[in-house]
């Protein structure tokens, strides 16, 4: 059974610390993303990857970074915390290139939930 | 935005009856696809319809595309409490400089009773 494992299910965190969160797939995907959701927003994209150690901002990348050394690991950044940041993130991966016409189905991980105070 | 809208933002209905939901979008799309959401937990992909598919069937699930109306639907039908989650199309889109782009819509909440 194919699986994007996320690192926490649930984080508290402060104002002002760094913090991380790990995604890793086990399908040998060349594609993974960082989405946020939250209630009246839908999921926003706010980076992705196409392969190892590339990286591409989606929508709203502000605040964030990403760092892919490994091809099943996609790993998101909070360089500094902000209560702004508190939400529901989703990593997902998919087999089809971004940048390629193809089908670009996604498989989700089961969420990451951050509260920052 | 290409952002799809989707109509209702909540549907409750009663178990046995058939959910219908819709999502609209703007601009020309490769595929649409519809993901399913349970409470607190990642998205599951359910159904993918190209651009020059008008009507796709899996199991219960029924999606029709029309893309000189830029809308979809999701047709659920004899619908059971395990049915309860909410509900978000993609859009797969070609971008301008080339390679595509996948924008989720805001999604239907649907509760399913007893």
């Amino acid at each position: 059974d194919v699986k994007v494992t996320q690192s926490s299910r649930y984080l508290v965190k402060r104002t002002g610390e760094k913090v991380f969160l790990e995604c890793v797939q086990d399908m040998d995907h060349e594609n993974m993303f960082w989405y946020r959701q939250d209630p009246g927003l839908g999921l926003r994209l706010i980076y992705f990857s196409y392969d190892v150690k590339m990286k591409e901002k989606g929508d709203i990348p502000e605040g964030y970074s990403v760092s892919r050394e490994k091809k099943e690991r996609f790993s998101l950044i909070l360089e500094s915390a902000s209560t702004n940041q508190t939400s529901m993130y989703l990593c997902a991966s998919s087999l089809n290139g971004y940048g390629i016409s193809g089908a670009n189905v996604l498989t989700f991980g089961a969420g990451s939930r951050l509260t920052v105070l | 935005s290409q952002q799809g809208e989707e109509d209702p933002q909540a549907l409750s209905i009663q178990e046995g009856e058939n959910a219908t939901m819709n999502c609209s979008y703007k601009t020309s799309i490769n595929n649409l696809q519809w993901y399913r959401q349970n409470s607190g937990r990642g998205l599951v992909h359910l159904i993918l319809i190209r651009s020059n598919e008008r009507e796709k069937h899996s199991g219960r699930l029924r999606v029709t595309l029309d893309t000189s109306k830029k809308s979809s639907s999701l047709l659920i039908t004899a619908s059971r409490a395990a049915d309860t989650a909410s509900y978000f199309c993609a859009t797969v889109w070609g971008l301008t400089g080339g390679g595509n782009k996948l924008t989720f819509g805001t999604g239907t909440q649907l509760k399913v009773e007893l």
